[in-house]
């Protein structure tokens, strides 16, 4: 069974500086990862998939990287919008099966 | 634009089952490639993916629940309903349905690009 990892659990941030999250698989998963950013008391919203493409309507400052077994999720420029929960996602075709990570809390100081 | 709704009941007994209905606009599952999936996460929790179906009518669940997880859609109402069986506390979550993003170049299903509200769901006696 693939399992997903995200450290750290939360990070806390100042206005105007870069966030570094990662997300780590216990087995190679090729560059299927997605990233969603949810925030409090809503669904959450696709960011970034196939590692680094960015979903319709993200703003270049999120930028994915990475491969095989280990992932990041960079956010530039921090607002105080980005005050969310960030979730990485694996996806495989077959079987088709999606399975995301615990989570890493972002807080702006 | 693209939008899902889930409606169902808000409390169920343990034991019994659960029917969620995804009622959606912006797209069909006639259409090739098109898939819904379901999601769900506990209080103050993590996402768990439970299950999908495909324009094709094949259906994939979690291995974890697949004997309890049904996934039917109706594309004259442009709806899927999930239905889980055996309702235990352990269940109680928000559940969510979401359009599938189709990466056509990769032929890979990447992620879901819109989430309806979520619907809360309590399982108690």
């Amino acid at each position: 069974e693939l399992v997903m990892t995200q450290s750290p659990a939360t990070l806390s941030v100042s206005p105007g500086e870069s966030a570094t999250l990662s997300c780590g698989a216990s087995q190679g998963i090729s560059s299927n990862l997605a990233w969603y950013q949810q925030k409090p008391g809503q669904s959450p919203r696709l960011l970034i998939y196939a590692t680094s493409t960015r979903a319709a309507g993200i703003p270049a400052r999120f930028s994915g990287s990475g491969s095989g077994t280990e992932f990041t999720l960079t956010i530039s420029s921090l607002q105080s919008e980005d005050s969310a929960v960030y979730y990485c996602q694996q996806y495989s075709n077959w079987p088709p099966i999606f399975t995301f990570g615990p989570g890493t809390k972002v807080d702006i100081k | 634009q693209i939008t899902l709704k889930e409606s169902g009941p808000t409390l169920v007994k343990p034991t019994q089952t659960l029917t969620l209905t995804c009622s959606f606009s912006g797209f069909s599952l006639k259409n090739k490639n098109v898939a819904v999936g379901w999601i769900r996460q506990p209080p103050g929790k993590a996402l768990e993916w439970l299950a999908l179906i495909y324009w094709n009518d094949n259906t994939r669940h979690t291995p974890s629940l697949n004997t309890r997880l049904t996934v039917t859609k109706d594309t004259s109402k442009n709806q899927v309903v999930l239905t889980m069986t055996n309702m235990d506390p352990v269940d109680t979550a928000t559940y969510y349905c979401a359009h599938i993003l189709y990466d056509s170049w990769s032929g890979y299903y990447v992620g879901f690009d819109t989430w309806g509200q979520g619907a809360l769901v309590v399982v108690s006696s």
